[in-house]
């Protein structure tokens, strides 16, 4: 079965870092796009950023951009996210979540989360 | 970047109701939009894929409607397990975005 299991997570000050880990399993991971969700204390879904199967595109989102950086492995299984110049709003669990897509009759491509790990809570806080 | 509103933000139901949540996009977004649920202290996990195709092991009282900018998930026969949160997500653009939540209540 599909396993995702993040680490990495944890106190930091703001201005700090620290490097997420998403462990895959169950599925050939190299096949698939792979992203960062979070979600802050009490609030909805934030997208952070999303990476191809080869690694080759990458997309972040505004709040994000130029300081996170996406990364992965496909020897290790694993997924990365290096973040940098770390923001009390930065405080959120993170979630890894492999994309999958669905192709219409057109051809037209659409992507969805279709497996989530559990998270890692990141605080930033002096 | 495209907004999408749900409503209601909370709704306390009682057990066999049948209940609509809805998502309203601020453009168009064609069939591009998926449904999730997040249970208490848990992760977010995949209800509903491209407006209305169940995803794998979804029970059946489950279904998504909808295309264009308007969009809806029924629960059909609510179980007191299906109390969560519930996430419309938009991915026709590549930086998707989520709704801000429906908090559904069992009585």
């Amino acid at each position: 079965q599909v396993q995702l299991v993040e680490s990495g997570g944890g106190l930091v000050k703001p201005g700090g870092s620290l490097r997420l880990s998403c462990a895959a399993s169950g599925f050939t991971f190299s096949d698939y796009y792979m992203s960062w969700i979070r979600q802050a204390p009490g609030k909805g879904l934030e997208w952070v950023s999303y990476i191809s199967s080869s690694g080759s595109t990458i997309y972040y989102a505004d709040s994000v951009k130029g300081r996170f950086t996406i990364s992965r492995d496909n020897a290790k299984n694993s997924l990365y996210l290096q973040m940098n110049s770390l923001r009390a709003e930065d405080t959120a669990v993170y979630y890894c979540a492999r994309v999958a897509w669905y192709y219409d009759s057109s051809g037209l491509g659409t992507y969805y989360f279709d497996y989530w790990g559990q998270g890692t809570l990141v605080t930033v806080s002096s | 970047e495209i907004v999408l509103t749900q409503s209601p933000d909370f709704q306390s139901v009682t057990p066999k109701e049948k209940v609509t949540i809805t998502c309203r996009a601020s453009q168009s977004i064609g069939s591009s939009l998926h449904w999730y649920q997040q249970k208490p202290d848990q992760s977010p996990k995949l209800l509903i894929k491209y407006a209305s195709q169940s995803f794998s092991g979804v029970p059946s009282r489950f279904s998504g409607s909808g295309s264009g900018t308007d969009f809806t998930l029924t629960i059909n026969s609510l179980e007191a397990e299906d109390a969560a949160t519930y996430y419309c997500h938009q991915s026709s653009s590549l930086r998707g975005t989520f709704g801000q939540g429906t908090k559904l209540e069992i009585k």
